[in-house]
């Protein structure tokens, strides 16, 4: 079956602009996390949605901001970008439900976003 | 909150054995994972420990014990291949926080 699928793969933007990111899930799979990874900070939980509501979200400014449509696939938006939002944007697929969801989480291959 | 502690880098013989160590302090345990990350490509899962005691996979075993909030991982008969980073990750409530990662290198 197709993998989990990120578009771009790659990206460059201008400080203060905004970036959209767009993450397709394996079918079937209602959950898509989206995770930030930089070589200094490892990779940092940046939201979770299920069946289009958010059901967790990390610690990141109100600039970083997602949603979940109603197929599954999912956004994540960065307004008023800066330097250190440059890193690798990963999001993981799962069915999202049961006890033991999180062993059906596979990662797509990123978008990797420098900003100038 | 989350913390989750890892050695930085590891150097092994090929042919060898390696185990990287994994602690944590969360607010919240819902299992514990491994996966695997090779330079430029996405992670990948290795395995997921919920309950104490030992998981074997092939060449790979993950061992927890949750009273010590500890893991390791243990890779056995070390291949050129096997050469990635590890991380060590723990469930919270529907998020998966992350070690900084163990930079594995396995030489000739």
């Amino acid at each position: 079956k197709a993998g989990v699928t990120q578009t771009p793969r790659y990206l460059i933007k201008t400080r203060g602009q905004q970036v959209t990111l767009s993450c397709s899930p394996i079918s079937g799979h209602r959950s898509v996390s989206w995770y930030q990874q930089t070589p200094g900070q490892g990779l940092q939980f940046l939201f979770e949605y299920f069946s289009e509501t958010q059901r967790n979200k990390g610690n990141f400014p109100g600039r970083f901001s997602g949603r979940q449509f109603s197929n599954s696939r999912s956004e994540m938006n960065v307004s008023t970008l800066e330097l250190g939002d440059s890193a690798l944007y990963l999001c993981a697929s799962s069915l999202g439900t049961g006890g033991r969801w999180n062993t059906e989480a596979f990662f797509g291959q990123g978008t990797r976003l420098t900003v100038v | 909150g989350q913390n989750i502690d890892q050695p930085t880098e590891m150097t092994a013989t090929e042919g060898a054995i390696v185990q990287i160590n994994c602690t944590y302090q969360t607010s919240g345990f819902n299992g514990l994972f491994w996966y695997q990350q090779h330079a430029g490509e996405a992670p990948t899962f290795l395995s997921y420990n919920v309950l104490d005691g030992l998981e074997e996979k092939g060449r790979f075993s993950s061992f927890l014990s949750r009273s010590k909030g500890y893991s390791y991982l243990l890779l056995k008969e070390l291949q050129m291949k096997d050469s990635a980073s590890y991380l060590c990750a723990v469930k919270g409530d529907y998020k998966l926080s992350f070690g900084a990662g163990t930079t594995v290198t396995v030489r000739a």
